[in-house]
């Protein structure tokens, strides 16, 4: 069956950086989409962006500039978010999520990966 | 930006009954080449991700029992439970994709009266 597997949670100091993984199973990777989404405490769900597991490409939504970096390893069906200069307000659990059919749908999500940047 | 604005926040409804969440889109969804409207809907328990429910507004990802419907075109969505189960406790989102940045509402706690 279709899983996506996070990694654990990160404690983070102000100004650091981290790589989250997202390790895909029981479908081919290359043929569907992986969007972000984040989801402060207590808050809503906010999409940060997608990459093309076929090109590689990014989209990152607005916001998502800069500091934050989608990428693979198809080798081991795996996506990647890696956010630098780590702030206080990036304290959130991030999803990871296939895109199914046409990508506009996410029909299968990862257990989130919580982060706290705190000092 | 879309922005997508749902109503009540929260509702609580007794068991059995019908619960209606509306969604509202800043604008039109529908893609006229197509004649899909490019909203979903999303339901999330506490301590786990999200699961989709409806896609194209109004249809049922597989698995989802048939209690849940979506419905609406353009800018004026709904999502009904038509007899709420105490496993319905739960956030449920909508989401546009029409256009990037994709936007979720930011939800709705269905609760039980």
């Amino acid at each position: 069956q279709v899983q996506l597997v996070q990694s654990g949670s990160e404690l983070k100091k102000p100004g650091a950086s981290v790589k989250l993984s997202c390790k895909a199973s029981g479908y081919s990777f290359t043929t569907s989409a992986i969007n972000w989404v984040r989801q402060a405490p207590g808050q809503g769900l906010e999409w940060m962006g997608w990459i093309n597991t076929n090109t590689g490409n990014p989209t990152y939504a607005q916001g998502f500039t800069g500091r934050f970096v989608f990428s693979l390893d198809t080798s081991v069906t795996t996506a990647y978010l890696q956010i630098g200069s780590l702030k206080t307000e990036d304290t959130a659990v991030y999803y990871c999520a296939r895109g199914k059919g046409d990508g506009y749908n996410y029909d299968s999500w990862g257990q989130g990966t919580l982060v706290t940047v705190s000092s | 930006d879309f922005v997508v604005t749902q109503s009540p926040d929260s509702l609580a409804v007794s068991l059995g009954e019908r619960a209606t969440i509306n969604c509202k889109s800043s604008q039109s969804v529908l893609y006229s080449s197509n004649n899909k409207n490019y909203l979903s809907w999303y339901q999330q328990k506490p301590g786990q991700p999200p699961k989709l429910l409806i896609y194209w507004a109004s249809t049922r990802e597989s698995g989802v029992p048939d209690r849940f419907s979506g419905s609406g075109s353009e800018t004026d969505f709904t999502l009904t439970i038509s007899s709420l189960q105490a496993e319905d406790v739960a956030v449920y989102y909508c989401h546009q994709y029409f256009t990037t940045p994709r936007t979720f509402g930011q939800g709705t706690k269905v609760e039980i009266k």
